[in-house]
Protein backbone atom coordinates (compact mmCIF):
# COMPACT_ATOMS: atom_id res chain seq x y z
CA UNK A 1 0.00 0.00 0.00
CA UNK A 2 1.37 3.37 -1.14
CA UNK A 3 2.04 5.71 1.82
CA UNK A 4 1.44 9.40 1.85
CA UNK A 5 3.35 11.13 -0.97
CA UNK A 6 4.46 15.04 -1.19
CA UNK A 7 6.31 16.21 -4.35
CA UNK A 8 8.31 17.99 -4.23
CA UNK A 9 10.59 16.78 -1.99
CA UNK A 10 13.08 20.09 -2.24
CA UNK A 11 12.41 23.80 -3.35
CA UNK A 12 14.03 26.33 -3.34
CA UNK A 13 12.07 29.83 -4.12
CA UNK A 14 13.01 33.53 -4.15
CA UNK A 15 11.08 36.31 -2.00
CA UNK A 16 8.07 37.80 -2.80
CA UNK A 17 7.00 34.24 -5.21
CA UNK A 18 4.96 31.89 -4.70
CA UNK A 19 4.69 27.95 -4.26
CA UNK A 20 2.63 25.46 -5.05
CA UNK A 21 2.85 22.15 -2.58
CA UNK A 22 1.16 18.77 -3.41
CA UNK A 23 0.47 15.67 -1.15
CA UNK A 24 -1.40 12.58 -2.47
CA UNK A 25 -3.00 10.66 0.71
CA UNK A 26 -2.60 7.01 1.32
CA UNK A 27 -5.69 5.05 -0.74
CA UNK A 28 -8.79 5.12 1.23
CA UNK A 29 -8.07 8.48 3.71
CA UNK A 30 -10.31 11.34 2.95
CA UNK A 31 -8.70 13.66 5.60
CA UNK A 32 -5.75 15.58 4.72
CA UNK A 33 -3.96 17.82 7.33
CA UNK A 34 -0.59 20.04 6.82
CA UNK A 35 1.89 21.27 9.32
CA UNK A 36 4.92 23.52 9.17
CA UNK A 37 7.66 21.95 11.23
CA UNK A 38 10.54 24.70 12.01
CA UNK A 39 13.35 24.27 14.59
CA UNK A 40 11.96 26.63 16.85
CA UNK A 41 8.08 26.41 16.65
CA UNK A 42 8.58 22.62 16.18
CA UNK A 43 5.21 21.32 14.15
CA UNK A 44 2.81 23.89 13.25
CA UNK A 45 -1.17 22.98 12.23
CA UNK A 46 -1.97 24.59 9.04
CA UNK A 47 -5.36 23.43 7.90
CA UNK A 48 -7.11 19.86 7.65
CA UNK A 49 -9.67 19.03 4.53
CA UNK A 50 -11.68 16.34 4.50
CA UNK A 51 -14.24 15.57 1.68
CA UNK A 52 -13.14 18.81 -0.28
CA UNK A 53 -13.66 20.96 2.90
CA UNK A 54 -11.53 22.69 5.22
CA UNK A 55 -12.24 21.34 8.68
CA UNK A 56 -10.07 23.73 10.44
CA UNK A 57 -7.45 26.60 10.47
CA UNK A 58 -4.14 26.88 12.14
CA UNK A 59 -3.19 30.64 13.10
CA UNK A 60 -1.47 31.32 9.83
CA UNK A 61 -1.50 34.21 7.65
CA UNK A 62 -3.88 34.61 4.78
CA UNK A 63 -0.68 33.90 2.36
CA UNK A 64 -1.08 30.37 3.42
CA UNK A 65 -4.51 28.39 1.38
CA UNK A 66 -4.88 25.17 -0.05
CA UNK A 67 -7.56 23.24 -0.90
CA UNK A 68 -8.50 19.26 -1.82
CA UNK A 69 -9.83 17.73 -4.93
CA UNK A 70 -12.69 14.87 -5.57
CA UNK A 71 -9.93 12.11 -5.40
CA UNK A 72 -8.37 13.29 -1.58
CA UNK A 73 -5.46 14.75 -3.45
CA UNK A 74 -4.65 17.93 -1.88
CA UNK A 75 -2.53 21.50 -2.49
CA UNK A 76 -1.23 24.39 -0.59
CA UNK A 77 -0.07 27.76 -1.65
CA UNK A 78 2.08 29.99 -0.03
CA UNK A 79 1.77 33.44 -1.86
CA UNK A 80 4.59 36.51 -1.65
CA UNK A 81 6.81 34.18 0.29
CA UNK A 82 8.58 35.66 3.10
CA UNK A 83 12.02 34.37 4.80
CA UNK A 84 10.53 32.92 7.89
CA UNK A 85 8.25 30.34 5.40
CA UNK A 86 11.45 28.38 5.37
CA UNK A 87 10.45 25.09 7.07
CA UNK A 88 9.25 21.15 6.38
CA UNK A 89 6.05 21.26 5.15
CA UNK A 90 4.51 17.90 6.42
CA UNK A 91 1.06 16.39 5.33
CA UNK A 92 -0.53 13.74 6.96
CA UNK A 93 -3.30 11.93 6.21
CA UNK A 94 -6.15 9.78 8.06
CA UNK A 95 -8.62 7.46 7.69
CA UNK A 96 -11.16 9.71 9.44
CA UNK A 97 -11.66 12.60 11.28
CA UNK A 98 -12.83 11.04 14.44
CA UNK A 99 -12.14 12.22 17.72
CA UNK A 100 -11.08 9.24 18.67
CA UNK A 101 -9.36 7.22 15.91
CA UNK A 102 -7.11 10.40 14.68
CA UNK A 103 -4.00 8.62 13.96
CA UNK A 104 -1.84 10.37 11.37
CA UNK A 105 0.27 9.21 8.63
CA UNK A 106 2.59 11.35 7.84
CA UNK A 107 4.72 12.22 4.37
CA UNK A 108 8.08 12.81 3.41
CA UNK A 109 7.34 16.57 3.38
CA UNK A 110 8.65 18.97 1.21
CA UNK A 111 11.55 21.22 2.42
CA UNK A 112 10.95 25.09 1.38
CA UNK A 113 13.92 27.31 1.40
CA UNK A 114 13.24 31.05 0.53
CA UNK A 115 15.93 32.87 -0.35
CA UNK B 1 0.67 28.76 28.28
CA UNK B 2 1.27 26.09 25.41
CA UNK B 3 -1.21 23.92 24.22
CA UNK B 4 0.90 20.80 24.87
CA UNK B 5 4.32 20.94 26.82
CA UNK B 6 7.02 18.91 26.51
CA UNK B 7 10.60 18.87 27.93
CA UNK B 8 12.59 19.33 24.86
CA UNK B 9 15.72 17.68 26.24
CA UNK B 10 18.14 15.83 25.47
CA UNK B 11 17.42 13.31 27.85
CA UNK B 12 20.40 10.61 27.42
CA UNK B 13 19.88 7.06 29.21
CA UNK B 14 22.18 4.11 29.10
CA UNK B 15 21.15 1.44 26.71
CA UNK B 16 19.22 -1.30 28.66
CA UNK B 17 17.40 1.22 30.94
CA UNK B 18 14.53 2.50 30.85
CA UNK B 19 13.11 5.95 29.30
CA UNK B 20 10.79 8.37 30.62
CA UNK B 21 9.31 10.99 28.26
CA UNK B 22 6.77 12.98 29.54
CA UNK B 23 3.69 15.83 28.21
CA UNK B 24 1.23 17.59 30.24
CA UNK B 25 -1.70 19.35 28.03
CA UNK B 26 -4.15 22.23 28.62
CA UNK B 27 -7.27 21.34 27.23
CA UNK B 28 -9.30 19.01 29.68
CA UNK B 29 -11.57 17.55 27.26
CA UNK B 30 -9.09 15.85 24.75
CA UNK B 31 -10.32 12.65 24.33
CA UNK B 32 -6.92 11.25 21.77
CA UNK B 33 -3.65 11.02 22.62
CA UNK B 34 -0.42 10.08 20.69
CA UNK B 35 3.38 9.65 20.54
CA UNK B 36 5.38 9.99 17.32
CA UNK B 37 8.52 9.26 17.11
CA UNK B 38 10.84 11.44 14.67
CA UNK B 39 14.25 10.79 13.43
CA UNK B 40 16.70 13.49 12.22
CA UNK B 41 15.79 14.22 8.72
CA UNK B 42 12.99 12.33 8.59
CA UNK B 43 8.61 12.27 8.98
CA UNK B 44 6.80 11.61 12.26
CA UNK B 45 6.15 8.32 12.57
CA UNK B 46 2.74 7.02 15.37
CA UNK B 47 4.06 4.50 17.64
CA UNK B 48 1.46 4.71 20.35
CA UNK B 49 -2.00 5.83 20.92
CA UNK B 50 -4.19 6.27 24.13
CA UNK B 51 -7.52 6.83 25.00
CA UNK B 52 -8.27 5.99 28.05
CA UNK B 53 -6.87 6.67 31.56
CA UNK B 54 -4.36 3.82 32.76
CA UNK B 55 -1.59 2.11 30.76
CA UNK B 56 -1.60 0.61 27.44
CA UNK B 57 1.73 -1.30 26.58
CA UNK B 58 2.84 -2.35 23.11
CA UNK B 59 6.08 -4.45 22.92
CA UNK B 60 8.70 -2.18 25.28
CA UNK B 61 6.48 1.10 25.15
CA UNK B 62 3.98 1.64 27.46
CA UNK B 63 1.86 4.84 27.30
CA UNK B 64 0.29 6.19 30.39
CA UNK B 65 -2.46 8.33 30.71
CA UNK B 66 -4.82 10.95 33.47
CA UNK B 67 -6.53 12.90 32.14
CA UNK B 68 -7.05 14.12 36.02
CA UNK B 69 -3.88 15.87 35.92
CA UNK B 70 -3.62 16.57 32.19
CA UNK B 71 -0.99 14.31 31.63
CA UNK B 72 0.83 11.37 29.22
CA UNK B 73 3.62 9.46 29.27
CA UNK B 74 5.53 7.42 26.98
CA UNK B 75 8.01 4.22 28.96
CA UNK B 76 10.65 2.66 26.92
CA UNK B 77 12.18 -0.20 28.22
CA UNK B 78 15.32 -1.20 27.44
CA UNK B 79 16.41 1.34 25.35
CA UNK B 80 18.32 0.60 22.26
CA UNK B 81 20.81 3.29 20.70
CA UNK B 82 18.24 3.06 17.37
CA UNK B 83 15.68 4.36 19.84
CA UNK B 84 17.36 7.61 19.80
CA UNK B 85 15.09 10.21 18.24
CA UNK B 86 12.80 13.18 19.18
CA UNK B 87 9.85 11.99 20.58
CA UNK B 88 6.48 14.11 20.24
CA UNK B 89 3.25 14.26 22.18
CA UNK B 90 0.52 14.96 20.02
CA UNK B 91 -3.14 15.97 21.79
CA UNK B 92 -6.50 16.04 19.60
CA UNK B 93 -7.57 19.19 21.17
CA UNK B 94 -11.11 20.85 20.36
CA UNK B 95 -11.11 24.00 17.77
CA UNK B 96 -12.65 27.38 17.90
CA UNK B 97 -16.32 27.55 17.75
CA UNK B 98 -17.74 26.20 14.63
CA UNK B 99 -14.10 24.28 13.82
CA UNK B 100 -13.31 20.61 14.28
CA UNK B 101 -10.98 19.55 16.41
CA UNK B 102 -7.24 19.30 15.97
CA UNK B 103 -4.26 17.41 16.15
CA UNK B 104 -2.07 19.64 17.97
CA UNK B 105 1.62 18.65 18.71
CA UNK B 106 4.44 19.15 21.63
CA UNK B 107 7.93 20.54 20.47
CA UNK B 108 9.03 16.95 21.07
CA UNK B 109 11.56 15.49 23.65
CA UNK B 110 15.38 14.38 22.21
CA UNK B 111 16.26 11.06 23.09
CA UNK B 112 19.75 10.13 23.16
CA UNK B 113 20.14 6.53 24.10
CA UNK B 114 23.99 5.95 24.58
CA UNK B 115 26.36 2.94 24.76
Amino acid sequence: KAGVTQTPRYLIKTRGQQVTLSCSPISGHRSVSWYQQTPGQGLQFLFEYFSETQRNKGNFPGRFSGRQFSNSRSEMNVSTLELGDSALYLCASSLTTSRRDYGYTFGSGTRLTVV
Amino acid sequence: QKEVEQNSGPLSVPEGAIASLNCTYSDRGSQSFFWYRQYSGKSPELIMSIYSNGDKEDGRFTAQLNKASQYVSLLIRDSQPSDSATYLCAVNMKGDPGTASKLTFGTGTRLQVTL
